[in-house]
């Protein structure tokens, strides 16, 4: 699976929109894009995946650019209770058995009131 | 429903203990996993069974024992554990090739 690069840590002011971006310059065609997020120890939350279009749910939009090799997770309107690590992960997922989530560092958001 | 249930939500064991931890699901998920992962830092891959058979085991010492009885079960049995086990325990699960939804996680003291 492709390697990701994240910022280490994002303020963001509540109620504002937080932008979370992700590198992975090294992405193949069949990798798709995960967002998870852990808040302080919790289990990780699964938030939105996609693979070259534009996704959006309940929870967040994924935005993913044209050449597949870095994407933005947005919160529109950030809560205190959105404050947690942010993983940004590449993942195939068809073939083969199950495959493992490779987790990097992520990102520390804090939404600050 | 995405819900994965792990019990206990604590657990504070000896050395010489034996204890298991344990995952369920309801989802008809066929892959499910088990991740461990020490302060500050992010989860690692233990183990995956795939239709309840041990696919991927990354390596771990064989004082973790899982098993996987049935598609709904995951266990992971402890034995002679070390101090520096002591982690946030998580179990996952998914359709072979889907989303991986976990658990609220086992925090493991080992003293």
């Amino acid at each position: 699976d492709a390697k990701t690069t994240q910022p280490t840590s994002m303020d963001c002011a509540e109620g504002r929109a937080a932008n979370l971006p992700c590198n992975h310059s090294t992405i193949s065609g069949n990798e798709y894009v995960y967002w998870y997020r852990q808040i302080h120890s919790q289990g990780p939350q699964y938030i939105i995946h996609g693979l070259k279009n534009n996704e959006t749910n309940e929870m967040a939009s994924l935005i993913i650019t044209e050449d597949r090799k870095s994407s933005t997770l947005i919160l529109p309107h950030a809560t205190l209770r959105d404050t947690a690590v942010y993983y940004c992960i590449v993942r195939v997922a068809s073939g083969g058995s199950a495959r493992q989530l490779t987790f990097g560092s992520g990102t520390q958001l804090t939404v600050l009131p | 429903d995405t819900e994965v249930t792990q019990t206990p939500k604590h657990l504070v064991m000896g050395m010489t203990n034996k204890k298991s931890l344990k995952c369920e699901q309801h989802m008809g998920h066929r892959a499910m996993y088990w991740y461990k992962q020490k302060a500050k830092k992010p989860p690692e891959l233990m183990f995956v069974y795939s239709y309840e058979k041990l696919s991927i085991n990354e390596s771990v010492p064989s004082r973790f024992s899982p098993e996987c009885p049935n598609s709904s079960l995951l266990n992971l049995h402890l034995h002679a554990l070390q101090p520096e086990d002591s982690a946030l325990y998580l179990c996952a699960s998914s359709q072979v090739f889907g989303t991986q939804y976990f658990g609220p996680g086992t925090r493991l003291t080992v003293l």
